[in-house]
Order: C-alpha cells, then sequence, then structure tokens
C-alpha cells in the first residue's frame, strides 16, 4: 500500500553536469506524470505516460530534458547539462483509471 | 496557453478568523482540483469539482466550482493552525486525458 516515492530526495549537482530522478508509481496505476515547482509556486506539468501509449512531451522546457518508463512501471527524468534555472522541486504522480492524481514528496534539485 | 490565477498569493491570519481563497481563469475547465502542499511534501488532494456551481464541503472547509467552469474558490471557517500550507487548484480541460493545469499557489498561515 505504498504512495509514489522518488529518489534521491535531496540532490546538489554542479552546472553541466548531468542528473536523473526516478520515480516508483503506485502499483497497478498506468498513468505517471512529471511536474516541477520552483520555489513554493505552483506546479509545472513537463511530462505525461499513459499506458504502452507515446508519451505528452508537450511540457519539456528544452531538449536537455527526457523521461522513459520501463515496463510501464518506474520513471526516470534525465536531465543533462544542468543549468542554475533547472533548480526547483521535481514532483512526480501517478493515477489509475479514475484520474485522480497521487503525487510524491518531490525530489529537490539544486545546480551549483 | 491556459492560466489559473490564485488570490491571495500569501495570507496570514488568526486562528478562528474565515478566509476565502479564489482560482480564476478565462478558460473552461472539465473540473477542477484542490489540492494542499506542506514543506517538503507532495500535494495531497483535498476535493474534486465537476459541474458549474456545485459545492461541495469538507468539514470547515467549502469549495465551490463557478457557473461558467472558469473560476472557483476555497473557503474555510474558523482556520486552525494545522491549516497552514500552500493552497494550489487546478484545472483539467476537455481532451486533455487528465493533464492538470495548476494556479499559482496561495500560501496560508495560521497563528495561534
Amino acid at each position: 500500500g505504498a504512495g509514489v516515492s522518488q529518489s534521491p530526495s535531496n540532490k546538489v549537482t554542479e552546472k553541466g553536469k548531468d542528473v536523473e530522478l526516478r520515480c516508483d508509481p503506485i502499483s497497478g496505476h498506468t498513468a505517471l506524470y512529471w511536474y516541477r515547482q520552483s520555489l513554493g509556486q505552483g506546479l509545472e506539468f513537463l511530462i505525461y505516460f499513459q499506458g504502452n501509449s507515446a508519451p505528452d512531451k508537450s511540457g519539456l522546457p528544452s531538449d536537455r530534458f527526457s523521461a522513459e518508463r520501463t515496463g510501464g512501471s518506474v520513471s526516470t527524468l534525465t536531465i543533462q547539462r544542468t543549468q542554475q534555472e533547472d533548480s526547483a522541486v521535481y514532483l512526480c504522480a501517478s493515477s489509475s483509471y479514475t484520474g485522480l492524481q497521487y503525487f510524491g514528496p518531490g525530489t529537490r534539485l539544486t545546480v551549483t | 496557453t491556459q492560466l489559473l490565477e490564485q488570490s491571495p498569493q500569501f495570507l496570514s491570519i488568526q486562528e478562528g478568523e474565515n478566509l476565502t481563497v479564489y482560482c480564476n481563469s478565462s478558460s473552461v475547465f472539465s473540473s477542477l482540483q484542490w489540492y494542499r502542499q506542506e514543506p517538503g511534501e507532495g500535494p495531497v488532494l483535498l476535493v474534486t469539482v465537476v459541474t458549474g456551481g456545485e459545492v461541495k464541503k469538507l468539514k470547515r472547509l467549502t469549495f465551490q466550482f463557478g457557473d461558467a467552469r472558469k473560476d472557483s474558490s476555497l473557503h474555510i471557517t474558523a482556520a486552525q493552525p494545522g491549516d497552514t500550507g500552500l493552497y494550489l487548484c487546478a484545472g483539467e480541460a476537455t481532451g486533455t486525458a487528465s493533464k492538470l493545469t495548476f494556479g499559482t499557489g496561495t500560501r496560508l498561515q495560521v497563528t495561534l
């Protein structure tokens, strides 16, 4: 009965390095979402996976951002050549057929 | 791009006071959700409203969806310190497969 989990909880990286953020959705949830939240603000949609369909990448801010979802479960968000403006909390959510989204605790990314 | 504006951005009140948070857009949404987020955690769903004019109550919280489904409000009666947090509204537009547009957020602090 675990909720959505994300790792790491905090990540500090140097500008120009690549980072990978992981999301473990609730078991059985077919949909998975990634959002970005800057400094206590609202959430910005990044990418959405639904089952085996092609992901909706319309929210990715640049080609430095990519995500994959292996086996319809775990997802990894990769940011290449990180920039200081990438610093934010990255949140993952999953949902079942109801569409109600359950969020993980997020990964706080700091680019120095 | 659909935008959801929340007001006020910040609210600091004393225990026992009443307050209302507004969520406004020029776009129509098929449903609107309210979340509360505490520091270091992901947003937690409070309520979903789907019908224009709908009013839902959750203990001391009253949620209303505008008749035209473009706006919503959250009213808290007799606020308590446990109500402190970031309140987010999020709209789902028709045909967007549960992809949510989040509001700018209202940070509420309730003091003794």
